[in-house]
């Protein structure tokens, strides 16, 4: 029953340091969605995957790479950390289609100092 | 640019009463509107899906409609509970990034015994 896991749950990093963030999920989702959420912005969209080999840029994808490694996984990536990426990251799954919901992992919280 | 807007972004009632809370978008070309629910330091709880063509969805004490040419919703709570204190989102689906969610900012619920 674990549905979208996202690892790691907590994380501090240094400026200029490289980090990827990991999601998996277990629902045989062909789409799979990277957000941001951070105070009084919401949730926006960083990059999304229709389907497995394929990737796209969202709202906000300046600073972040993605890769689709498989139609499981779906990472997150910084290659170099600026404080202004200070945020709670949401990995997010759903079937293919316009009326399908997403669901969503618990989060990763990262700090950028 | 699609803009969604909920209103209020607080608000706190006593236990029992009955509440709604609002969202607007500014593009009427949407796929299907979505309303989750987020407890404090956890991900995204998907409660309802109301498809384009739809007026409303319906699940338990909960409530959704959707007037796709004015642009709103609303979300109708009965009877509320402690147990319904946590932050409601509101987000459609739309053009241009496939799929994915447009969020608005929230509305933190606090329910009072």
């Amino acid at each position: 029953n674990a549905g979208v896991t996202q690892t790691p749950k907590f994380q501090v990093l240094k400026t200029g340091q490289s980090m990827t963030l990991q999601c998996a999920q277990d629902m045989n989702h062909n789409s799979m969605y990277w957000y941001r959420q951070d105070p009084g912005m919401g949730l926006r969209l960083i990059y999304y995957s229709a389907s497995e080999g394929t990737t796209d840029k969202g709202e906000v994808p300046n600073g972040y790479n993605v890769s689709r490694l498989n139609k499981r996984e779906f990472s997150l990536r910084l290659e170099s950390a600026a404080p202004s990426q200070t945020s709670v990251y949401f990995c997010a799954s759903s079937e293919s289609g316009s009326n399908q919901p997403q669901h969503f992992g618990d989060g990763t919280r990262l700090s950028i100092l | 640019k699609q803009e969604v807007t909920q209103i209020p972004a607080a608000l706190s009632v006593p236990e029992g009463e009955n509440l709604v809370l609002n969202c607007s978008f500014t593009d009427s070309a949407i796929y299907n509107l979505q309303w989750f629910r987020q407890d404090p330091g956890k991900g995204l709880t998907s409660l309802l899906l109301i498809q384009s063509s739809q007026r409303e969805q319906t699940s338990g004490r909960l409530n959704a409609s959707l007037d796709k040419s004015s642009g709103r919703s609303t979300l109708y709570i009965a009877a509320s509970q402690p147990g319904d204190s946590a932050t409601y989102l509101c987000a459609v689906v739309a053009p241009p990034y496939g799929y994915a969610l447009n969020f608005g900012k929230g509305t933190s619920l606090l329910v009072t015994p």
